[in-house]
């Protein structure tokens, strides 16, 4: 189907385990996001890409590692995930007009306890 | 930096009754504003934009004129539905910032029958 889909939809592990989210979109978007959802303080910017193999940090980086090296996909890994890092993570993708809208996957709501 | 803020929630209204959201932002260039709307258990949807001063965007009976004099956009629905319950957000993009979005905590809107 087309669109743009997260993996797992929910996923609880420990803190110090290595944990990897999948993103992946058919629609050949250069541009990708992920944020993270937290009440209090809506949506904050982990990282972004702009192509495949072109990444940068966002506003709250630190303790995950990203990778683009195919255009559908853009994992995001928590290294050693601590319970700070328990919140519902989203990956969105653009298209490469200018103010073109962001479309969000349906989100990973990940727990570390 | 640049920022959003939006008035805290929730918000409870009667079904047909006025909703305003009141979002506040700060940027240093001429930013895009945008609402975002999420539904229970979903990803986020782009609901409006407006991409300069004094630009109305409005979508499925929502309304947001972009005001730079007072730095606003606030969102505007004449007679909600059972069905405008949902959290939602605003949101700013820098022209030169990837389309990378600056979100505001989000304010959750309940309507009652």
């Amino acid at each position: 189907d087309a669109g743009i889909t997260q993996s797992p939809r929910y996923k609880i592990t420990e803190t110090g385990r290595q944990v990897t989210l999948m993103c992946h979109q058919t629609w050949s978007h250069s541009y990708m996001f992920w944020y993270r959802q937290d009440l209090g303080h809506g949506l904050r910017l982990i990282y972004y890409s702009a192509a495949a193999d072109i990444t940068d940090k966002g506003e709250v980086p630190d303790g995950y590692v990203v990778s683009r090296s195919k255009t559908e996909n853009f994992p995001l890994t928590l290294e050693s995930a601590t319970r700070s890092q328990t919140s519902v993570y989203f990956c969105a993708s653009r298209g490469d007009s200018t103010n073109e809208k962001l479309f969000f996957g349906s989100g990973t709501q990940l727990s570390v306890l | 930096g640049d920022s959003v803020t939006q008035m805290e929630g929730p918000v409870t209204l009667s079904e047909e009754a006025f909703l305003t959201i009141n979002c506040t932002y700060t940027a240093t260039g001429y930013p895009s504003l945008f609402w975002y709307v999420q539904y229970p258990g979903e990803g986020l949807q782009l609901l409006l934009k407006a991409t300069k001063a004094d630009d109305k965007g409005s979508n499925k009976g929502f309304e947001a004129t972009y005001r730079k004099e007072t730095t606003s956009f606030h969102l505007e629905k004449g007679s909600v539905q059972v069905s405008d319950s949902a959290v939602y957000f605003c949101a700013l993009s820098d022209y030169d910032s990837w389309g990378k979005l600056q979100f505001g905590a989000g304010t959750q809107v309940v309507v009652t029958p």
